[in-house]
């Protein structure tokens, strides 16, 4: 998998996007970029996935630069409920026994 | 709820115990996961199942430790002689076959005393 690189932390205004980057300047061709969160004391969450077009469903946007070194992660509406540690994962999950390999993520606070 | 379910939630015992944990998967998924997660860190990956057979194993998969799959649905992770450095918390995940993303439990909580 290749490596993924996010800042630990971040602020947001409830109500505002929040907007979450990711580098994975070594992604490969067929990897994915994978998104989860994980609030306190449960089990990540799927949040959404691509491999080279924007993808958007009802809980996030997904936005993939060209050359896909890079992405972010927009949720649009940030609400206290958003708040959590984000990951960002860079895989191809197609072949046996591909796993998710998680880094530090990115704490996001959204605040009142 | 038709989502990963996790039993139990915690569990606490006495060093050198025997612990199982059981993992219900999403039902047709015939992906298996195992992960841990220890505090302040992300979810690393156990071992891996496709339908009932083992097909990875991570390094951190001592000999201790054992899953099994027996009929391609739920899986069993067991724990032996557990020692202090196993407290964490224990993940399970599926999925279906090719990109398709894997969905976890809440996991189980374990704490050696």
């Amino acid at each position: 998998d290749a490596k993924t690189t996010q800042p630990p932390s971040m602020d947001c205004a409830e109500g505002r996007a929040a907007n979450l980057p990711c580098n994975h300047s070594t992604i490969s061709g067929n990897e994915y970029v994978y998104w989860y969160r994980q609030i306190h004391s449960q089990g990540p969450q799927y949040i959404i996935h691509g491999l080279k077009n924007n993808e958007t469903n009802e809980m996030a946007s997904l936005i993939i630069t060209e050359d896909r070194k890079s992405s972010t992660l927009i949720l649009p509406h940030a609400t206290l409920r958003d708040t959590a540690v984000y990951y960002c994962i860079a895989g191809n999950l197609h072949n046996a026994g591909n796993m998710l390999t998680f880094g530090g993520g990115t704490r996001l606070m959204v605040k009142p | 709820d038709t989502g990963v379910s996790q039993n139990p939630r915690h569990k606490i015992t006495k060093r050198g115990q025997n612990v199982t944990f059981r993992c219900d998967p999403i039902s047709e998924h015939n992906r298996l996961y195992w992960y841990r997660q220890t505090l302040g860190q992300g979810p690393e990956f156990l071992t891996y199942f496709q339908n009932e057979a083992q097909l990875e194993k991570s390094r951190l998969l001592s000999d201790r430790f054992s899953a099994e799959r027996p009929k391609g649905s739920f899986s069993t992770l067991e724990i032996q002689r557990t020692e202090q450095g196993d407290s964490a918390m224990y993940l399970c995940a599926s999925s279906f076959e090719g990109n398709q993303p894997q969905h976890f439990g809440d996991g189980t909580r374990l704490s050696i005393l």
